[in-house]
């Protein structure tokens, strides 16, 4: 199985510019989730979802769209990127939404927004 | 959602000498879990240990869990120069919102 898998690795964006960051999962995942990691503030909760079709809000999803049309895809969706959204992007998966599923997380996207 | 809060936020110790985390949590837990993160990586799940346990171990990891103090520790035994990474630990309430906290950096010199 590859796990988690992230693209792009990299990405610069220009402000207002639109993209997509690609999360696929292998490993029959239900659940799958977004974060985002800046220094000095650990990793923040963006976007999740429990299966196919369902989709939540986490901490801040604020300029962030997804969709889980299947089990194996969760792309994270920015309309307008802002300066604020230089970050490092996160998606983790687990085997079910309930208790002691660990997560299991790509390598990331290093995104910058100028 | 939850969060657990690493302390210290930064450790500095010698190869072959013993590490301690330690992370606080606010509300009761099904279980709390450990992460580790390499620079430039995912993070990586080391260890979870249920809410009726007190102690785990796996190889030279030791984790304790007091819930009365709801408190956890993270004991790395006989550290490495790979071991030098940020751990977070994260507790269990809900199972779909998990959140970290800014975790601990270690740094095993060689």
């Amino acid at each position: 199985n590859a796990g988690v898998t992230q693209t792009p690795k990299f990405q610069v964006l220009k402000t207002g510019q639109s993209m997509t960051l690609q999360c696929a999962q292998d490993m029959n995942h239900e659940y799958m989730s977004w974060y985002r990691q800046d220094p000095g503030m650990g990793l923040r909760l963006i976007h999740y979802s429990v299966g196919a079709g369902i989709t939540d809000q986490g901490e801040v999803p604020n300029g962030y769209n997804v969709s889980r049309s299947t089990t194996e895809d969760f792309p994270l969706r920015l309309l307008s990127a802002a300066p604020s959204q230089t970050s490092v992007y996160f998606c983790a998966s687990s085997v079910r939404v309930r208790y002691n599923s660990p997560l299991h997380f790509g390598n990331g996207t290093r995104l910058t927004v100028t | 959602s939850q969060q657990g809060e690493e302390d210290p936020q930064a450790l500095s110790i010698q190869e072959g000498e013993n590490a301690t985390m330690n992370c606080s949590y606010k509300t009761s837990i099904n279980n709390l879990q450990w992460y580790r993160q390499n620079s430039g990586r995912g993070l990586v799940h080391l260890i979870l240990i249920r809410s009726n346990e007190r102690e785990k171990h796996s190889g030279r990891l030791r984790v304790t869990l007091d819930t009365s103090k709801k408190s956890s520790s993270l004991l790395i035994t006989a550290s490495r120069a790979a071991d030098t990474a940020s751990y977070f630990c994260v507790d269990e309430t809900s199972g779909s919102r998990l959140t970290f906290g800014e975790g601990t950096q270690l740094t095993v010199n060689p």
